[in-house]
């Protein structure tokens, strides 16, 4: 039972379009959310989050809407480069804690020149 | 600071051997995290402790995985009898708190092939 879901596999941009990755989840009582950016043989690293409370956090080109009513979140990296080519992973917490972080499966960008 | 540790980078072993996975956290940071990834589930969370002492197990598959944290600078994941299924790539994270208002560190991970 995914309570954490991107449906999508893959994206493919060209660069300096905006990409935007969604994710989906099913448990109500998540109040945390993160995304991970992860190159392949390194381990993820965090990228940006938001708290239930709030429904959008921006840093830099990349921004993080959150939909509490649809339980959807998104990401929007504007411009996209290159070397945002990764997978990334959506994640969600309902303690805001790490030992309930539920993670979805990812989502692969490629970011074309 | 060098990050998370974690050795050896890639494993491959043969059906029923043991197989020990190796962490080594950040240095002052009190929780340290196994996960495994998978095609089919994800990143999913084995087990965790905080100041070296197991908390929640939860996670663990099967009675062939066991982990230990002899102190706040080493961890390890065994797994005994290793099976076909246990390949995948093993994460080791660490993080000062354990709570999201502070950054959660992955490691470059192990990749576990079981022949």
């Amino acid at each position: 039972d995914q309570q954490v879901k991107q449906n999508s596999p893959s994206l493919s941009v060209q660069e300096g379009r905006i990409s935007i990755l969604n994710c989906d989840y099913t448990n109500s009582m998540f109040d945390y959310f993160l995304w991970y950016k992860k190159y392949p043989a390194e381990g993820p690293t965090f990228l940006i989050s938001i708290s239930s409370i709030k429904d959008k956090n921006e840093d830099g080109r990349f921004t993080v809407f959150l939909n509490k009513s649809a339980k959807h979140l998104s990401l929007h990296i504007v411009p996209s480069q290159p070397g945002d080519s990764a997978v990334y992973f959506c994640a969600a917490s309902h303690d805001s804690g790490y030992s309930t972080l539920t993670f979805g499966k990812g989502t692969m960008l490629l970011v074309s020149p | 600071d060098a990050g998370v540790i974690q050795s050896p980078r890639h494993e491959v072993t043969e059906m029923g051997q043991e197989v020990t996975l190796r962490c080594k956290p950040i240095s002052g940071h009190d929780y340290l995290f196994w996960y495994r990834q998978t095609m089919m589930r994800g990143l999913e969370l084995l087990i965790y402790f905080n100041n070296n002492v197991p908390i929640d197990d939860s996670g663990m598959p099967e009675d062939r995985f066991s982990a230990k944290m002899p102190n706040a600078s080493f961890s390890t994941l065994k797994i005994q009898p290793s099976e076909p299924r246990d390949s995948a790539v093993y994460f080791c994270a660490s993080s000062p708190t354990g709570w999201t208002n502070e950054k959660l560190f992955f490691g470059s991970g192990t990749q576990l092939s079981v022949l």
